[in-house]
């Protein structure tokens, strides 16, 4: 069992539409990041939200933790065929030896031309 | 300053063989994670390791193993391949145990035939 869920697993959209995409748990996070992953890549850090109800843009791409600090929102604005790849939200819970990090089950986008 | 830098790039093995794979965290970072990543499972972690001592550990078999060098250059080593086995592994560093997001290398492409 995943301890934090995405949706959609798969989006395919046309180039200018706008899209979210969501990362659900039950548990509390200490923080929460946001990847975009390439095909044959590792992993590229977007960005990483900490306070409850935080809202963090970054160009057209939109970031949300939630109050409870329990789930986090990526809203897209128009997207563009560059921001094709893999979505992967990740969450941290602080064990004694330090952050541990909990990765969400990926959302695949593809923007079509 | 370089990135994360995963060596070999691409590995095919065959079953019952064992394999080793190289990491080099960026400058400054002493905690390194290993990931495996698949399509069914996603993002799997399988250990990590701060100041040369394993810190946390995945849910993996012993055939599964790593280690980290005074310099934080990171090795994982997997033996008896099975079929399984086959997956991208990510190596990953951040800064120190209160770091707030990872820095992928572009992983390691291992296959087992």
């Amino acid at each position: 069992t995943q301890l934090l869920e995405q949706s959609p697993q798969f989006l395919s959209i046309q180039e200018g539409e706008n899209l979210t995409v969501y990362c659900n748990s039950s548990s509390v996070f200490s923080s929460l990041q946001w990847y975009r992953q390439e095909p044959g890549e590792g992993p590229v850090l977007l960005v990483t939200v900490v306070t409850g109800g935080e809202v963090k843009k970054l160009k057209r791409l939109t970031f949300q933790f939630g109050d409870a600090r329990k789930d986090s929102s990526l809203h897209i604005t128009a997207a563009q065929t560059g921001d094709t790849g893999l979505y992967l939200c990740a969450g941290a819970r602080g064990g004694y030896t330090g952050n541990q990090f909990y990765f969400g089950t990926g959302t695949s986008l593809t923007v079509i031309p | 300053k370089a990135g994360v830098t995963q060596t070999p790039r691409y590995l095919i093995k065959t079953r019952g063989q064992q394999v080793t794979l190289s990491c080099s965290p960026i400058s400054g970072h002493r905690s390194v994670s290993w990931y495996q990543q698949t399509p069914g499972q996603g993002l799997q972690f399988l250990f990590e390791y701060f100041s040369e001592t394993q810190r946390n550990k995945g849910n993996f078999p012993g055939r599964f193993s790593g280690r980290q060098f005074s310099n934080s250059r990171s090795e994982m080593n997997v033996s008896t391949l099975e079929l399984g086995d086959s997956a991208l592994y990510l190596c990953a560093s951040r800064e120190g145990a209160a770091g707030l997001g990872y820095t992928f290398g572009s992983g390691t492409r291992l296959t087992v035939v």
